[in-house]
This record gives C-alpha cells, sequence and structure tokens, in this order.
C-alpha cells in the first residue's frame, strides 16, 4: 500500500523568504502523479502544484516549485519570496495512474506560518 | 461558476441518528470523492465513485455509505453516527483520474455526541 510521510508538522518562513516543505512516499509503482494542495484557514483545498512522475523536469508554478527526486521518493514543495497570503496547511498528495481504482492518499500536512 | 456544493457546512448531532451529507458538483465530472480530515491524519479517503452507480471503498470506509444515481450528485450517509466519526468532511469531484485537478467543496464540521 502507499503511503505519503510529511515530516514536518510546523514551519514557519520569514516574509519574502524562501521555505523548503519535505513531502516522502512510498510506491511500488512506476508512474503516478503528485501534488501539493494548500489549506488556508477558510478550510478551502486549493492545488498549488502536480507532478507526474514519469516526467524528470520540475514543475513550477510561478513562486512555487518541486524537486522531485523519483529514486528517493522524494517530493519537496519550495516557496520562494513567502507572501503573508502563503499561511495555511500544505497537503500532499499521491495518485495513482491506475484506471481501475481512484485511490488518492494524502499526508499528515505541514502548518506553514509567515511572520511578517 | 464551477463549483462542487456540500451542505450543510456545520452539523451537531447525536449518537445513531442518521444524517447525510450532500455533494453536488456542476462540472460534468465522472469521479467524485469523499474524505474525512482529523489533525495529523491529513484527508483520507472513505468512498469514492468513478461513475453513476459506480462506488468503491477508500482507505476509512466503515460506519458509511455512498450512492450514486446521478453524475452530479454523491451524497454521504451515516446510518448510526458515533462520536469517533466526528470530524470534518469535503467532498472532492474530478474530470478523469491522473494529474487532473481535483475541485472540492467548502467542508462540513461535524460533531457527534
Amino acid at each position: 500500500a502507499q503511503t505519503v510521510t510529511q515530516s514536518q508538522p510546523e514551519m514557519s518562513v520569514q516574509e519574502a523568504e524562501t521555505v523548503t516543505l519535505s513531502c516522502t512516499y512510498d510506491t511500488s509503482e512506476s508512474d503516478y502523479y503528485l501534488f501539493w494542495y494548500k489549506q488556508p484557514p477558510s478550510r478551502q483545498m486549493i492545488l498549488v502544484i502536480r507532478q507526474e512522475a514519469y516526467k524528470q523536469q520540475n514543475a513550477t508554478e510561478n513562486r512555487f516549485s518541486v524537486n522531485f527526486q523519483k529514486a528517493a521518493k522524494s517530493f519537496s514543495l519550495k516557496i520562494s519570496d513567502s507572501q503573508l497570503g502563503d499561511a495555511a496547511m500544505y497537503f500532499c498528495a499521491y495518485r495513482s495512474v491506475e484506471t481501475s481504482y481512484d485511490k488518492v492518499i494524502f499526508g499528515p500536512g505541514t502548518s506553514l506560518s509567515v511572520i511578517p | 461558476e464551477a463549483q462542487v456544493t456540500q451542505n450543510p457546512r456545520y452539523l451537531i448531532t447525536v449518537t445513531g441518528k442518521k444524517l447525510t451529507v450532500t455533494c453536488s458538483q456542476n462540472m460534468n465530472h465522472e469521479y467524485m470523492s469523499w474524505y474525512r480530515q482529523d489533525p495529523g491524519l491529513g484527508l483520507r479517503q472513505i468512498y469514492y465513485s468513478m461513475n453513476v452507480e459506480v462506488t468503491d471503498k477508500g482507505d476509512v470506509p466503515e460506519g458509511y455509505k455512498v450512492s450514486r444515481k446521478e453524475k452530479r450528485n454523491f451524497p454521504l450517509i451515516l446510518e448510526s453516527p458515533s462520536p469517533n466519526q466526528t470530524s470534518l468532511y469535503f467532498c472532492a469531484s474530478s474530470s478523469q483520474g491522473g494529474d487532473t485537478e481535483a475541485f472540492f467543496g467548502q467542508g462540513t464540521r461535524l460533531t457527534v455526541v
């Protein structure tokens, strides 16, 4: 069974600085999808970035980028030029490419605080 | 506006009293899921549906039921709620599996006393 681990329950970053949130996962599948979701205090779940395992190039979305290390099963999220609005809970998620079922596994989350 | 709508947003109920949390999406998505969110555990998948009349168990299905009679609706039913089902619940939909974005509802905070 697949598992997703986020070893940092809480993180903090100074405004305008850079922070990296870690995520590791375990799977026997060779192809899959990985996601980072943001959950602000409003509880709304917002997709931040996604990565397909067979694509070696790391995904980027504006100030957000990932460091995807397939062999190490690591999928960290880097937030550059942190803003107050980045304060939220961040969840790493794994989704299988298998088409006979739709299993999605989330990590426990990292709570990010941004210090003015 | 494309959205997933859950109701109610807050619910306090007593042990054993059957309840239904509704979920509706207006994006014609095939895939829908229910999750529960608990501190330190993240979101855990309860049930999912890949099309009308096709549902299957996720990781924590005990104590829950679902149905998918129409493409847009995917209600979550608790036949006999217990205090350990106190949680934050999310419904989500996507156009298919893979790397497609999942759209989430606003969440339902359920308290069972």
